[in-house]
């Protein structure tokens, strides 16, 4: 049974809008989310977390939103760029075992 | 070199073969891992080591092996494997096991199994 889902596989944005990443999860007993963004040929590098106890946390042009009683978090990418194309993994932790989704591929049009 | 390293980048393998894949971090971390990944699914854990010591093995069959022979290298023996194991083998590290401050991984060794 999977815990941590993303149900989108795939995403496409124009440059300069909008990128808007879902996440989501059912066990309630994880207490740290993650994103994970990964280039071809490359592993996948850390993005951006947030912990159980907050709802958002920014980073730049990165937003995560994270909604318990929905078990849905988010990754928001704003403005988005060309070089922003790669495939995104949410991942969440319980006492630090990190547990990923399979990944959405976001590409980013000039 | 710094970052997290994998050896070999690409491996084609018979099925009677024995081959090993090397992870090696330079950031002085705590903690080293094995992921799997297959196409289409999520990032499956294998091992993790933490100091040299494994603490956990997840339901990994034993054609498998992983080794840690100190902190900052870390091994995955592979032998007599299935077509089905092909995949992209990841090594991750972190300050310490299983904590929350997020995994340094490397760029994975893709495997192909014939």
């Amino acid at each position: 049974d999977q815990q941590v889902k993303q149900n989108s596989p795939s995403l496409s944005v124009q440059e300069g809008r909008i990128s808007i990443l879902n996440c989501d999860y059912t066990n309630s007993m994880f207490d740290y989310f993650l994103w994970y963004k990964k280039y071809p040929a490359e592993g996948p590098t850390f993005l951006i977390s947030i912990s159980s106890i907050k709802d958002k946390n920014e980073d730049g042009r990165f937003t995560v939103f994270l909604n318990k009683s929905a078990k849905h978090l988010s990754l928001h990418i704003v403005p988005s760029q060309p070089g922003d194309s790669a495939v995104y993994f949410c991942a969440a932790s319980e006492a630090g075992k990190l547990i990923f989704g399979q990944g959405t591929t976001l590409q980013v049009k000039p | 070199e710094t970052g997290v390293t994998q050896t070999p980048r690409h491996l084609v393998m018979g099925m009677t073969n024995k081959k090993s894949l090397k992870c090696e971090q330079h950031l002085g971390h705590n903690a080293m891992y094995w992921y799997k990944q297959s196409a289409k699914k999520p990032l499956e854990l294998m091992f993790v080591y933490s100091l040299e010591e494994r603490v956990e093995n997840n339901s990994v069959p034993s054609r498998f092996s992983p080794e840690c022979p100190n902190s900052s290298h870390l091994f995955l023996h592979l032998h007599t494997l299935q077509p089905e194991d092909s995949a992209l083998y990841l090594c991750a590290s972190s300050q310490e096991v299983l904590g929350n401050y997020g995994y340094t991984f490397g760029s994975g060794t893709r495997l192909t199994v014939v």
